[in-house]
């Protein structure tokens, strides 16, 4: 299996800018979950999905975050108008719910600056 | 709430050194336990996991047991390598209603010299 795929790998954008981060999880799962990870406030769980469905969006920091998933194989964060503190890593992740115990795997993220 | 506390690091040793990062946890459930490890430039990679008390998951070397009267679940390996250096988290989920939301530890950097 190629993994979670998200593109781009790095993201440089101007303030004011819209951002779009894409994920592909593994084939065959059915939650996915954003993250955000920086230095100040460490891994942070944003949104996940069940089944194409949001479950829990308190993590999105403010309004200017949306996400979607209009597919099983796909999923996008759109940050809309960008600002320099939303640089960070952005970490895709899918997990199948199986038995009782759900592991999650992730992509290799997407380094968003923005200037 | 649930929580994962874990020591501070980062942590640096010598090669062939004996490593323990400290992970405790709080739970409203009963939860299964996970260490992830991040190299640099890498997202998240599952380590090893547990899901009952004294389950003892391994991988590569490391080890951890699932302490249900401590709450602990400790990442021990016998003999690290330069290879080793990275970023490891604990976390915990629990299947609740809300699904299988993962809660992570801030992560203890561990940093292995020749």
């Amino acid at each position: 299996d190629a993994g979670v795929i998200q593109s781009p790998r790095h993201e440089v954008t101007e303030m004011g800018q819209e951002v779009t981060l894409r994920c592909k999880p593994i084939s065959g799962h059915d939650y996915l979950f954003w993250y955000r990870q920086t230095m100040m406030r460490g891994l942070e769980l944003l949104i996940y999905f069940n089944n194409n469905v949001p479950i829990d969006d308190s993590g999105m920091p403010e309004d200017r975050f949306s996400a979607k998933m209009p597919n099983a194989s796909f999923s996008t964060l759109k940050i809309q108008p960008s600002e320099p503190r939303d640089s960070a890593v952005y970490f895709c992740a899918s997990s199948l719910a199986l038995g009782f115990t759900y592991e999650q795997y992730f992509g290799p993220g997407t380094r968003l600056t923005v200037t | 709430g649930n929580s994962v506390t874990q020591m501070e690091g980062p942590v640096t040793l010598s090669e062939e050194a004996f490593l323990t990062i400290n992970c405790t946890y709080t739970a409203t459930g009963y939860p299964s336990l996970f260490w992830y490890v991040q190299y640099p430039g890498e997202g998240l990679q599952l380590l090893l996991k547990a899901t009952k008390a004294d389950d003892k998951g391994s991988n590569k070397g490391f080890e951890a047991t699932y302490r249900k009267e401590t709450t602990s679940f400790h990442l021990e390996k016998g003999s690290v390598q330069v290879s080793d250096s990275a970023v490891y988290f604990c976390a915990l989920n629990i299947l609740t209603g809300g699904g299988n939301k993962l809660t992570f530890g801030t992560g203890t950097q561990l940093k292995v010299e020749l």
